[in-house]
């Protein structure tokens, strides 16, 4: 199986700030890459898919980039609702769904 | 808009099987894969199975002999059993769905149900 780090496991900011969150693949995933946001006792909620695509609705602050094995979410500057956790998942069709350990952003 | 909604039991015996259902509102099943994903209290997600609408299945290996997803595109819902069930299994369990995009297989989760808390007590 392909395995999905995600670092940091915990991050603290203040509103306003850029943040930064590295997720990298045990081996080359291409572009198959998505990014989930999760509050708690609420469901995964898609952000990011293709690694840079924008699912509709999600705010333009949020952006993806990366391929390969190293891949990147941005938040451009951080909002009072994106207190929550983030995950990676690679989707390369011929490993196993799976998915990073998780990146809980919290208030400075 | 199209909605999914997990449904079951909350709470199995050690042993015992699970099973829950993912009923699919607001659309059809036809040309999507269905998911079910689960997650422990406080830890990250686990992808369980995932079936296509004609019926085909992929499996984690990590569970692989103890589960079976299966659909029923008549009443707009997919299924999935997880049998000789340990504290391990206690979890929420999601069903989601894959988009039809441009991957080579299924695409990311677009549409998650709100969960289902299983626990596995005796």
């Amino acid at each position: 199986d392909i395995q999905m780090t995600q670092s940091p496991s915990t991050l603290s900011a203040s509103v306003g700030d850029r943040v930064t969150i590295t997720c990298r693949a045990s081996q080359s995933i291409g572009s198959w890459l998505a990014w989930y946001q999760q509050k708690p006792g609420k469901a995964p909620k898609l952000l990011i898919y293709k690694a840079s695509s924008l699912e509709s609705g999600v705010p333009s602050r949020f952006s993806g980039s990366g391929s390969g094995t190293e891949f990147t979410l941005t938040i451009s500057s951080l909002q009072p609702d994106d207190f929550a956790t983030y995950y990676c998942q690679q989707y390369n069709n011929y490993s196993p769904v799976t998915f990073g350990g998780g990146t809980k952003v919290e208030i400075k | 808009q199209v909605q999914l909604q997990e449904s079951g039991p909350g709470l199995e015996k050690p042993s015992e099987t699970l099973s829950l259902t993912c009923t699919v509102s607001g659309g059809s099943m036809t040309g999507y894969y269905w998911s079910w994903i689960r997650q422990p209290p406080g830890k990250g997600l686990e992808w369980i199975a995932y079936i296509l609408y004609n019926g085909d299945t992929n499996y984690n290996p990590s569970l692989k002999g103890r589960v079976t997803i299966s659909v029923d595109t008549s009443k707009n819902q997919f299924s999935l059993t997880l049998s000789s069930v340990t504290a391990a299994d206690t979890a929420m369990y999601y069903c989601a769905r894959h988009p039809p995009r441009d991957a080579p297989g299924p695409d990311a989760f677009d549409i998650w149900g709100q969960g289902a808390m299983v626990t596995v007590s005796s």
